[in-house]
């Protein structure tokens, strides 16, 4: 089953303080995964995508990596402001899959003053 | 550009009542979806469109219907309320399917509450 798994559920850091997500899949065969940002209220906006050749992609302070061999993929963000307090999902869209993009049920960061 | 809209933003049903949900795109995006988000689980995919006149079903399609008349406009409707469907729904565009890289525009969302 194509599934996307996030981790950890949540996380609290002070403002400043550098984190990172973890995403998961078992998502195949592969095309591509994505990150997005979900301010509350708000739907999703896009901060990378990434395909099977790339490993790394920046956005800003965004910094996404991808191990397609170990199906895994993580996203960390250098010198958290309060404005990056949101939910991050991972999502992969697989090929010859009905069109479908697998999303993962998110990471709720919040940073702390 | 307005990117993709939706009304309302929310919106509170009666079992059984029906309802269609807006969705808009200025940005000529030959695709758009639905999806429904519920606490604790990804987006899922109620149907898309990949073209003025084409539609097809997502992975839980069961209690809705829309169409696709024109490229712009992708209604979402509600045939017979449920408490299960509570939930908040999401409208997304693209240039191309899913499985390509383009990136997918989100609507700010409608949170539909059925008592």
């Amino acid at each position: 089953k194509n599934q996307v798994e996030q981790s950890p559920q949540s996380l609290i850091i002070l403002e400043g303080k550098n984190c990172t997500l973890q995403c998961n899949y078992t998502v195949s065969p592969f095309s591509n995964l994505r990150w997005y940002k979900q301010d509350t209220g708000r739907g999703p906006v896009s901060l990378t995508i990434m395909t099977f050749s790339e490993n790394t992609k920046s956005n800003g302070r965004y910094t996404a990596t991808l191990d397609a061999d170990t199906k895994q993929s993580s996203l960390h963000i250098t010198a958290s402001q309060l404005s990056d307090s949101a939910s991050y999902i991972c999502v992969v869209s697989a090929l010859g899959y009905g069109n479908k993009l697998v999303f993962g049920a998110g990471t709720i960061l919040r940073v702390k003053s | 550009n307005a990117g993709v809209t939706q009304t309302p933003k929310f919106q509170v049903l009666k079992t059984g009542q029906s309802m269609t949900l807006q969705c808009a795109q200025d940005m000529n995006h030959e695709y758009m979806s639905w999806y429904r988000q519920d606490p604790g689980m990804g987006l899922r995919l109620i149907h898309y469109s990949v073209g003025a006149g084409i539609t097809d079903q997502g992975e839980v399609p069961n209690g809705y219907n829309v169409s696709r008349s024109t490229t712009e406009d992708f209604p979402l409707r509600l045939l017979s309320a449920a408490p299960s469907q509570t939930s908040v729904y999401f409208c997304a565009s693209s240039y191309s399917g899913q499985y390509s890289s383009y990136e997918q525009y989100f609507g700010p969302g409608t949170r539909l509450t059925v008592t």
